[in-house]
């Protein structure tokens, strides 16, 4: 088992619609978790972070941990076009000392 | 503007060839990675660099290697490449050598190898 999976997609919705897009991870004792927003033929970039349970704000965007289940969220609100690109998320693992884990990406388009 | 450059942008490359692909970084990050990119499969790690002169293992390093000679480069070396490395390849930095930093990705090299 993957240590962070995430679905592929492609996932397509109209613009202004909420997009919700998960991961999963294995170990319980995971607990700062970071989403890498990739556009086309570019590199990733950090999004957003959060840590432990609960959820983290930042515009129309929201993260969201569930610990209890082993799931994370990013929430997009009022999709634009702009947001069409590869979201990842991510976790340095249990150990500060470990390097980041990718999840493999799920790939959103926003159609006009 | 600051940041990560790579080169080259694309490269196609015959197999059992030499290849270095070229990182560089102005933000004067102490550490550095290399990743490759394959549908389905994500970002791997193929080798790090917590500071200059010191390298280390990632999770899929057989067949290439590194060197960090200073601060700013961190090239990455094919001996002899094969058909299975072709991938997207990103270089990244941090400034601290934690996993709970920020890392920024260059633009990445697409290598084709035949």
């Amino acid at each position: 088992q993957k240590e962070v999976e995430q679905d592929p997609g492609p996932l397509s919705v109209p613009e202004g619609a909420i997009v919700s897009l998960n991961c999963t991870y294995s170990n319980s004792a995971f607990q700062y978790f970071m989403w890498y927003r990739q556009y086309s033929r570019k590199g990733p970039e950090l999004l957003m972070y959060t840590y432990s349970s609960g959820n983290k704000e930042d515009g129309r965007f929201t993260a969201q941990v569930d610990k209890s289940s082993k799931y994370i969220s990013l929430f997009i609100r009022d999709s634009q076009p702009s947001d069409s690109a590869t979201y990842l998320c991510a976790t340095p693992g249990y150990s500060s000392a470990s390097k980041i884990i990718f999840g493999s990406g799920t790939r959103l388009s926003i159609r006009p | 503007i600051a940041g990560i450059t790579q080169a080259p942008t694309s490269q196609i490359l015959a197999a059992g060839r030499r290849m270095t692909l070229r990182c560089t970084q102005d933000m004067r990050h102490n550490a550095m990675y290399w990743y490759r990119q394959d549908l389905g499969l994500g970002l791997r790690l193929i080798h790090y660099s917590n500071t200059a002169g010191t390298t280390g293992k990632g999770e899929v390093p057989d067949g290439y290697s590194v060197s960090r000679a200073n601060t700013d480069d961190f090239p990455l070396t094919l001996a002899s490449a094969v058909p299975s490395q072709t991938s997207v390849y990103f270089c990244a930095s941090s400034q601290g050598a934690t996993s709970y930093n920020e890392q920024f990705f260059g633009p990445g090299t697409r290598l084709t190898v035949l």
